[in-house]
């Protein structure tokens, strides 16, 4: 059964640093692509940034690109998302998915964890 | 940026009915389109991919179609549970791949 728990959120000052981790299991972890995709309170899904299965390519949407940070350790089977600088804007449910093959969709998502920039 | 724009942005059915939600993409993205539902708290769930491909697991009452700049999603004979918020992704042109706006279905 595959499984993906996120972890690291939590209630964070504007400007600083805030790490998010994703542990995977039940599927071969380095052979797919892993995304972050979050949620604004009461809106939609934006996606944010997305890793290859071996990590060698990364993908950014323009509104982190430059304070976030995507990784993957695929000998732990973990997904990360260094986030620096935060903005208020970034207050969101950030959910780790599983891309379905190459980045394209997502089969599966964890449960999320929330993140709150706020002074 | 590819936008992708869903209509409508909410909708009341009976359990029973058949519901159409279409999205639209600012650009041609082949195929490349999926569907997702969520439910309050939850995380979404993919129910399509590749326009008509039904994920494992989904049952047969959801049906996709389209192409190019035009998709739709059909429910036929809701359920209870087929209430909730359905978004439409494409993954033809990346970065960034880009949702709909959502469409909220509702119990009448």
């Amino acid at each position: 059964e595959v499984q993906l728990l996120e972890s690291g959120g939590g209630l964070i000052q504007p400007g600083k640093s805030l790490r998010l981790s994703c542990a995977a299991s039940g599927f071969t972890f380095g052979n797919y692509a892993m995304s972050w995709v979050r949620q604004a309170p009461g809106k939609g899904l934006e996606w944010v940034s997305a890793i290859s299965g071996r990590g060698g390519s990364t993908y950014y949407a323009d509104s982190v690109k430059g304070r976030f940070t995507i990784s993957r350790d695929n000998s732990k089977n973990m997904l990360f998302l260094q986030m620096n600088s935060l903005r208020a804007e970034d207050t969101a449910t950030y959910f780790c998915a599983k891309d379905i093959d190459s980045i394209s969709y997502y089969d599966y998502w964890g449960h999320g964890t929330p993140v709150t920039v706020s002074s | 940026d590819i936008q992708m724009t869903q209509s409508p942005s909410s909708v009341s059915a009976s359990v029973g009915d058949t519901v159409t939600i279409t999205c639209r993409a600012s650009q041609d993205v082949s195929n490349w389109l999926a569907w997702y539902q969520q439910k309050p708290g939850k995380a979404p769930q993919l129910l399509i991919y590749g326009v008509s491909r039904l994920q494992s697991g989904v049952p047969s009452r959801f049906a996709g179609s389209g192409s190019g700049t035009h998709f739709t999603l059909t429910i036929t004979g809701l359920q209870p549970e087929d209430f909730a918020t359905y978004y439409c992704q494409q993954a033809n042109s990346f970065p960034p791949i880009t949702f709909g706006q959502g469409t909220r279905l509702e119990i009448k």
